[in-house]
């Protein structure tokens, strides 16, 4: 079973849709990861937070640790911000597990 | 942040043969990764490569399937021996640099075993 669980797992928004992506956890993390993968493969580090909240950009993500939880928020989506969202976290350990991803497409 | 460059990007092997993927950071890094990424799947660590040190593997993967080599602080190799379809993923590389938990990922090099 995936520790990390995403929703949605697919995800379809008309350009400057507000978008937001949700990932829980079932025990505590030291971190979490926020990752963008585009359809060549290569990774980018979107956000990496433990507590609160982080923006750039258009791209904001919060956490809530007691409810084990934390939500990717993309403001006047794009069809750039078309990608796989893949929520990775830290289990104490220097390891990450990852999540399925939530795949997003943004149409014009 | 560190940039990480990965050769080749892709390829298109034949069963049986093998590839080596080099992977190059522009800083000196104390830890670098291997993933594995199968179709459709999320990613799974295949080892740890520390410089100076032997690669420590996850389970369900091997030193004689997934050599890896670590001469420096900049460069990893990761070798994927006897190829199947099965094998046919793609391979990512990470370092861990800067604060505790910062990890940044390559561009990944997308194998095709046929």
């Amino acid at each position: 079973k995936n520790e990390v669980e995403q929703s949605p797992q697919n995800l379809t928004a008309q350009e400057g849709e507000f978008i937001t992506i949700n990932c829980s956890y079932s025990v505590g993390i030291s971190a979490l990861h926020w990752l963008q993968q585009h359809p060549g493969g290569g990774i980018v580090s979107l956000f990496m937070l433990s507590s609160g909240k982080k923006k750039h950009g258009r791209l904001i993500a919060t956490i809530n640790i007691q409810e084990k939880h934390s939500s990717l928020h993309i403001t006047a989506s794009h069809p750039r911000d078309s990608a796989v969202y893949i929520c990775a976290v830290y289990y104490n350990t220097d390891k990450l597990i990852f999540g399925t991803g939530t795949r997003l497409q943004v149409f014009p | 942040s560190a940039v990480i460059s990965q050769k080749p990007s892709r390829d298109i092997c034949q069963r049986g043969t093998s590839l080596t993927i080099q992977c190059q950071v522009d800083s000196q890094v104390t830890m670098m990764f291997w993933y594995r990424q199968q179709p459709g799947q999320s990613l799974t660590l295949i080892a740890t490569a520390n410089q100076g040190s032997e690669a420590t593997y996850e389970s369900g993967f091997v030193i004689d399937k997934f050599p890896i080599s670590r001469p420096n602080l900049t460069f990893s190799t990761l070798t994927v021996s006897n190829m199947s379809p099965e094998d046919s993923s793609i391979y990512l590389c990470s370092v861990g640099q800067g604060a505790i938990y910062e990890q940044y990922f390559g561009p990944g090099t997308r194998l095709t075993v046929t």
